[in-house]
């Protein structure tokens, strides 16, 4: 079964550009989750989003930063513009959350590798 | 002050030997709690789960203990292999809320041949 997929896996880019993460979660998931790792502050969570709809947005740094999820298939994380102390891993995330509100295992994706110039 | 970045605690085992990685966890209110296993160059990596009316739960290799008066998680591994070597993160949230998984800053396993 595919996991969660993420494009692009690497990423250098110029300070001021705009970056595009995506991330596609595992069919049948209804939360969708983007995390950033570095090494000064290990792993946050930015922003999730439940059946589409983001539920907790706290962690995103700035206006700069933003998160879509138009579809049940398909996220994007964009930053605009991008700045060096974006340079990070960024993890989408997904997880089936049931009605009960169980506790829930979130499934990663490989990462998207962004260095910002 | 200069900042710096988080540093890892370090287990170093020698192969064969078995490993326990201790987590603390703060909020009293969590209910169910991860293990992942986090390799160079790769995600986070799903090991081993327990809820809380659980103390102690057991899977290949691995088994999680769970001591809610301390507020605190293991994870041991038996006969440890090189394969093992890696960043284990425990991981926390509640059952029911909306919180998402709060992650720790993770422990480094090496395993010495």
């Amino acid at each position: 079964d595919a996991g969660v997929i993420q494009s692009p896996r690497h990423e250098v880019t110029e300070m001021g550009q705009e970056v595009t993460l995506r991330c596609k979660p595992i069919s049948g998931h209804n939360s969708l989750f983007w995390y950033r790792q570095t090494m000064m502050r290990g792993l946050e969570l930015l922003i999730y989003f439940n059946n589409n709809v983001p539920i907790d947005d706290s962690g995103m740094p700035e206006d700069r930063f933003s998160a879509k999820m138009p579809n049940a298939s398909f996220s994007t994380l964009k930053i605009q513009p991008s700045e060096p102390r974006d340079s990070a891993v960024y993890f989408c995330a997904s997880s089936l959350r049931d009605t009960r509100g169980g506790g829930n295992t979130i499934y990663f994706g490989e990462g998207s590798w962004l260095t910002v110039v | 002050g200069e900042s710096v970045g988080l540093h890892l605690p370090t287990l170093s085992v020698q192969e064969g030997d078995n490993s326990i990685i201790n987590c603390a966890y703060s909020n009293s209110a969590s209910d169910y709690f991860i293990w992942y296993k986090q390799e160079s160059g790769k995600g986070p990596q799903f090991i081993i789960d327990i809820r809380s009316n659980m103390d102690k739960r057991q899977g290949q290799r691995v088994t999680v203990l769970l001591n809610k008066t301390v507020k605190h998680l293991s994870l041991q591994i038996a006969a440890t292999q090189p394969g093992d070597s890696a960043v284990y993160f425990c991981a926390e949230n509640m059952a029911t809320g909306r919180r998402a998984l709060t992650f720790g800053s993770g422990t480094r396993l090496q395993v010495q041949p």
